[in-house]
């Protein structure tokens, strides 16, 4: 069946440092991949998505190339900051509305 | 900013108990969706609605659960009797339409504790 892998948390980064999260997706034609965050408190946001191979989905410095080749969908931000510490999830949707979702990466941003 | 709100916040219930988990969609939204987080575990999908009917639902939405939309603002998860591992963040959320390329919005959840 469909589903996604992320990297376990939590990241802990120096502000200004470069962000990789990995996320490998697992599906049976070509989903729709998405990245949501969640801010303490808050819902889940939609970051970013991308709809098909090779489309890089981006906002607010972050960035995800929809990789094919190697199922993957990595959220990169070159220079991350304090207000950027959240909760990260892959999601991935096929034929339907409903959404796959991974376990979430914490991301811990220390000035 | 239109938002998906969520009440409570936290709610505790003792096991075997009914609880009804409440959401206020965005106003112009058409979908309603509820998702589930177990401590550590992947968000899950539970279930999708639309013109007042289920139109798709995951294994997890047994019999013991159920949603409405009682008037035209509120969407509600019921569980009729919680079990321990009912235990999760309840996420709703909504969508204008449908489809892939949707955008779906969330409500910040709402943390159930079944002791």
């Amino acid at each position: 069946g469909n589903s996604v892998t992320q990297m376990e948390g939590p990241v802990t980064l120096s502000e200004e440092a470069f962000l990789t999260i990995n996320c490998t997706y697992t599906a049976t034609g070509y989903p729709s991949l998405f990245w949501y965050v969640q801010y303490p408190g808050e819902g889940l946001q939609l970051l970013l998505k991308a709809t098909k191979a090779d489309d890089k989905g981006s906002n607010k410095g972050f960035e995800a190339t929809y990789r094919k080749e190697t199922t993957s969908f990595h959220l990169e931000k070159g220079s991350v900051q304090v207000s950027d510490s959240a909760v990260y999830f892959c999601a991935l949707s096929y034929n339907t509305d409903k959404l796959i979702f991974g376990t979430g990466t914490r991301l811990q941003v220390f000035p | 900013e239109p938002e998906v709100t969520q009440t409570p916040s936290h709610q505790v219930t003792q096991m075997g108990q009914e609880v009804i988990l409440r959401c206020v969609p965005i106003s112009n939204h058409l979908y309603f969706y509820w998702y589930r987080q177990i401590l550590g575990q992947k968000v899950e999908f539970l279930v999708s609605f639309y013109n007042n009917e289920i139109s798709e639902k995951s294994e997890i939405f047994d019999d013991q659960f159920s949603v409405e939309r009682p008037d035209g603002s509120n969407f509600t998860l019921k569980i009729r009797s919680t079990k321990l591992e009912d235990s999760a963040m309840y996420f709703c959320a909504s969508s204008q339409s449908r489809g892939p390329n949707t955008e779906a919005f969330f409500g910040q959840g709402t943390r159930l504790t079944v002791v």
